[in-house]
């Protein structure tokens, strides 16, 4: 069974601070890892896929890391914008019985403060 | 142009009623799901569709009936409404070659 887990819950950050999201996998056999934010009472976001394949993606400020060996991945997010509080969640999608499962982290909630 | 659409956005009702959700996407992509999130903001899975065939089940009350008329629409039912089904209902769909996910706005269901 995968377990995703994310740390740290919470964080809060200054403004143009560059910071550091953790997710974490029990099971490294996954087939890709997905970066969301999530905006209170909205939908998820897709910030970054990182198929297992590959090492990093990045996409304007924000780069995400992936390395099977130890089930890390990491978000980074350059120059922290007040525009960037929000709850990011990472999804790891790996193939159980013949078909993809994806198994949500708890979440870490950011702040910016201006 | 929204990608995946799910009506309606909120939904008020007492315990007992049947309700439905209903979600569209227009991506062209086979695989749909429906994800719920509860009070403390973890999402889990409970449906999964492709080409209109369930292959995900993940242990959800027969309350929950999921209707897939086409590849682009998942339809959820949900009957004998209960206090504790209150939460956020996710639709998504997911690309077939590469297998990114993506979501619609949610559904927030309060049941009284």
């Amino acid at each position: 069974k995968q377990e995703v887990t994310q740390i740290p819950a919470a964080l809060s950050v200054p403004e143009g601070e560059n910071l550091v999201l953790n997710c974490s996998f029990t099971d490294s056999a996954i087939y890709n890892l997905q970066w969301f934010r999530q905006d209170p009472g909205k939908g998820l976001t897709s910030l970054l896929l990182i198929q297992s394949s590959q090492r990093e993606q990045t996409s304007g400020r924000l780069n995400a890391s992936l390395d099977k060996s130890s089930g890390r991945s990491t978000l980074y997010i350059a120059a922290s914008q007040p525009g960037d509080s929000a709850t990011y969640l990472c999804a790891v999608k790996r193939n159980s019985g013949g078909y993809q499962k994806v198994t949500f982290g708890t979440g870490t909630k950011l702040q910016v403060i201006p | 142009d929204t990608a995946v659409s799910q009506t309606p956005k909120y939904l008020v009702t007492q315990m007992g009623n049947d309700k439905s959700i209903k979600c569209e996407q227009n991506l062209g992509h086979d695989t749909m799901y429906w994800y719920k999130q509860d009070s403390k903001k973890f999402l889990k899975i409970m449906f999964s569709y492709n080409n209109k065939e369930l292959i995900i089940n993940e242990t959800v009350p027969n309350r929950f009936s999921p209707k897939s008329p086409d590849k682009a629409h998942l339809n959820l039912h949900i009957n004998s409404l209960e206090l504790g089904d209150s939460a956020v209902y996710f639709c998504a769909s997911s690309r077939g070659n590469t297998g990114e996910l993506f979501f619609g706005e949610g559904s927030r269901l309060t049941v009284l």
